[in-house]
């Protein structure tokens, strides 16, 4: 099974601000299969991106992700005040899926 | 617009079966380029990938749960259902059925449902 790893764990910063957050797979991961997912309090987790820098329907483009191999990234250029959630890296290989343990982002 | 919806009991007692259906709105679950998936996340943890289907039956299952996972699907109703055989309180989560894509979006779940949440508990 592949290992996803996030960091950091929590990530404070204010409005207006970049951030930026980490995927690390325990192997390779092909670019084709890692996605990024927002999740908010008591909602479904949103897909943001897939195939690793691909933007989903409606996500804005200050969201992009980029990477491969084992390390990944999820850049949000200037955190607006609805971006402040928890996200999620998550792969398919080998047959199974998962994913990380989660990044969230607060205000600082 | 497709929707997905979890439905089920929200409490189940230890060694019971779980077991959740997924009712698909807006569109075909016998649609070539999808998979159906079942996915928990346990109260404060990541997500975790239960299993998948495809309409014709064919299913996949996370090798960590050890067998306990049938998936099934009924085209009729435009359904597809979970059993978890023998829970324990470590089962405890928030259920989602969802959508894996695959002819764009690949290895990732662009649709999903709202959720429903299963305490095992006596």
């Amino acid at each position: 099974e592949i290992v996803l790893t996030q960091s950091p764990g929590t990530l404070s910063l204010s409005p207006g601000e970049r951030a930026t957050l980490s995927c690390r797979a325990s192997q390779s991961v092909s670019s084709n299969y890692l996605g990024w997912y927002q999740q908010k309090p008591g909602q479904a987790p949103r897909l943001l991106i897939y195939g690793a820098s691909s933007r989903a329907t409606g996500v804005p483009d200050r969201f992009s992700g980029s990477g491969s191999g084992t390390d990944f990234t999820l850049t949000i250029s200037r955190l607006e005040p609805e971006d402040f959630a928890v996200y999620y890296c998550q792969q398919y290989g080998s047959s199974a899926f998962t994913f990380g343990p989660g990044t969230k982002v607060d205000i600082k | 617009q497709l929707q997905l919806q979890e439905s089920g009991p929200g409490l189940v007692k230890p060694s019971e079966t779980l077991s959740l259906t997924c009712t698909v709105s807006g569109g075909s679950i016998s649609r070539d380029s999808y998979y159906w998936g079942w996915i928990r996340q346990p109260p404060g943890k990541g997500p975790e990938w239960i299993g998948n289907l495809y309409y014709t039956g064919s299913t996949s299952s996370n090798p960590s749960l050890k067998g306990r996972v049938a998936i099934s699907v009924d085209r009729s109703k435009n359904q597809f259902s979970l059993k978890l055989t023998s829970v324990t309180a470590a089962d405890t989560a928030v259920y989602y059925c969802a959508r894996r894509e695959t002819i764009v979006t690949l290895g990732t779940f662009d649709i999903w449902g709202q959720g429903t949440m299963v305490t095992v508990s006596s």
